[in-house]
């Protein structure tokens, strides 16, 4: 069976200050592993997928197969950056987009 | 960028009552849709797999005769919660998969509210 584990529930960080969002998942095959980010009152928003490497917002992820960790980091957290962050991982082919959802962390960024 | 659209955004409604949730592509053709579904700070639940012209696929422990699901167009799926029970209060969401470039994109939520 496919799961997400986000340890962290809560993460309060002051601007300026790394932030790192653990994410771990199990898989038999070969996942495509996601994060998401969810404004207040606000539809979910793609911020980053494995596969493609992109960086948005300055935020960065990398797969660890080793490890089987996809952990979220910025090197300077700011205000804005605050919301809730979900990990998300999805099979390939058909099965592509059948997300499972880690529990979500909340980001808090003081000033 | 491509836009999913889910309406209504809230609905509240009588027990025993049934309302349905669209969920519509606007610029793109989505030959598979999914809803989730989210309670109170928890994360979300895949619910069901709707898939144009041919029956749901539901997740283990999910109700089919609770949650019809119906994608009878590639921009259009409907979720209707039949005689819906206050423990069917939640917040549900809907994803597209656009097949061309293999992205997801989410619906903006429809909170549903059973009194």
């Amino acid at each position: 069976a496919q799961r997400v584990t986000q340890p962290e529930k809560l993460l309060s960080v002051f601007k300026g200050a790394p932030v790192e969002l653990k994410c771990n998942y199990s898989y038999s095959g070969s996942p495509e592993l996601f994060w998401y980010v969810q404004y207040s009152r606000q539809r979910l928003q793609l911020l980053l997928r494995h596969i493609s490497r992109e960086s948005i917002k300055g935020f960065t992820a990398d797969l660890n197969k080793g490890e089987t960790s996809f952990h979220l980091k910025k090197p300077f957290a700011q205000e804005e950056d605050s919301a809730m962050y979900y990990c998300a991982l999805s099979g390939g082919g058909t099965s592509y987009g059948k997300l499972t959802f880690g529990q979500g962390t909340i980001l808090t960024v003081h000033p | 960028g491509a836009v999913v659209s889910q309406h209504p955004s809230r609905v509240i409604c009588k027990s025993g009552t049934s309302v349905k949730i669209e969920c519509r592509s606007l610029d793109f053709q989505a030959t598979t849709m999914f809803w989730y579904r989210q309670f109170p700070k928890q994360s979300l639940m895949l619910m069901a797999t709707s898939n144009e012209g041919s029956k749901a696929t539901y997740e283990q422990g999910v109700e089919k005769d609770k949650f019809l699901i119906n994608h009878a167009s590639l921009t259009l799926s409907t979720l209707t919660v039949t005689s819906a029970h206050p423990e069917d209060s939640s917040f549900y969401i809907c994803s597209a998969r656009e097949e061309r470039y293999e992205k997801l994109f989410f619906g903006s939520g429809t909170q549903l509210s059973v009194l």
